[in-house]
């Protein structure tokens, strides 16, 4: 089965670019999306098709995606960006998430 | 504003049974393919299984597959998820999520989740 795999912790300072890997076979042919998950919240959309990003969120949050690296970029992080945050993709009619990475803004 | 609300969950037991309703509105349901993702305690995403706008294609994880039926009624705007054959390792928030296709599908959309735990 397909796997999908990032680190679980990235650490950040204030103000500084926070990069978020997600790693698997031939990633780059497919699409990757990010979700944002803060405690007891449920997840929200923050990139979607590698490098797209819904309305509402702030432009600080940009992707890539190529070979078998997806890539989530929080550039200017703010403290409210702490969060996990989770990559996903598709594949043979199974939708793969990512075992999430936690973002903690110190 | 799109709005997903789960209901349905609780304790059940072992080889028990339960049906999670999904209340959709802010959007146009009978578009949208629909899907159910759920999370262990502590631990990340999973998708369990999803269904086309007009319910003749759906898709399960395959530890569901053969247990875990899912439903929708476009005249209600909802989604349903019978679960069946409930097994410990089921236990987990399950989250209502709306998918966007164009070229691939993601989630864009996803409920305050309803909580199931299966134990004895």
């Amino acid at each position: 089965s397909y796997e999908l795999t990032q680190p679980p912790s990235v650490f950040v300072s204030p103000g500084q670019t926070a990069t978020i890997t997600c790693s698997g076979d031939n990633l780059g042919e497919k699409y990757a999306s990010w979700y944002q998950q803060k405690p007891g919240q449920s997840p929200i959309l923050v990139i979607y098709q590698d490098d797209r990003r819904p309305s509402g969120i702030p432009e600080r949050f940009s992707g890539s995606n190529s070979g078998n690296t997806a890539t989530l970029t929080i550039s200017g992080t703010q403290a409210v960006d702490e969060a996990d945050y989770y990559c996903q993709a598709w594949d043979i009619n199974t939708y793969v998430f990512g075992r999430g990475t936690k973002v903690t803004v110190l | 504003e799109v709005q997903l609300k789960e209901s349905g969950g609780g304790l059940v037991q072992p080889g028990g049974s339960l049906r999670l309703s999904c209340a959709a509105s802010g959007f146009t349901f009978s578009n949208s393919w629909m899907s159910w993702v759920r999370q262990a305690p502590g631990k990340g995403l999973e998708w369990v299984a999803n269904m086309k706008q007009d319910g003749r294609d759906k898709n399960y994880v395959d530890s569901v597959k053969g247990r875990f039926t899912i439903s929708r009624d476009n005249a209600r705007n909802s989604l349903y998820l019978q679960m069946d054959s409930l097994r410990v390792e089921d236990t987990a928030v399950y989250y209502c999520a709306k998918q966007q296709c164009g070229g691939d599908c993601d989630f864009d959309s996803w409920g305050q989740g309803t909580l199931v735990t299966v134990s004895s």
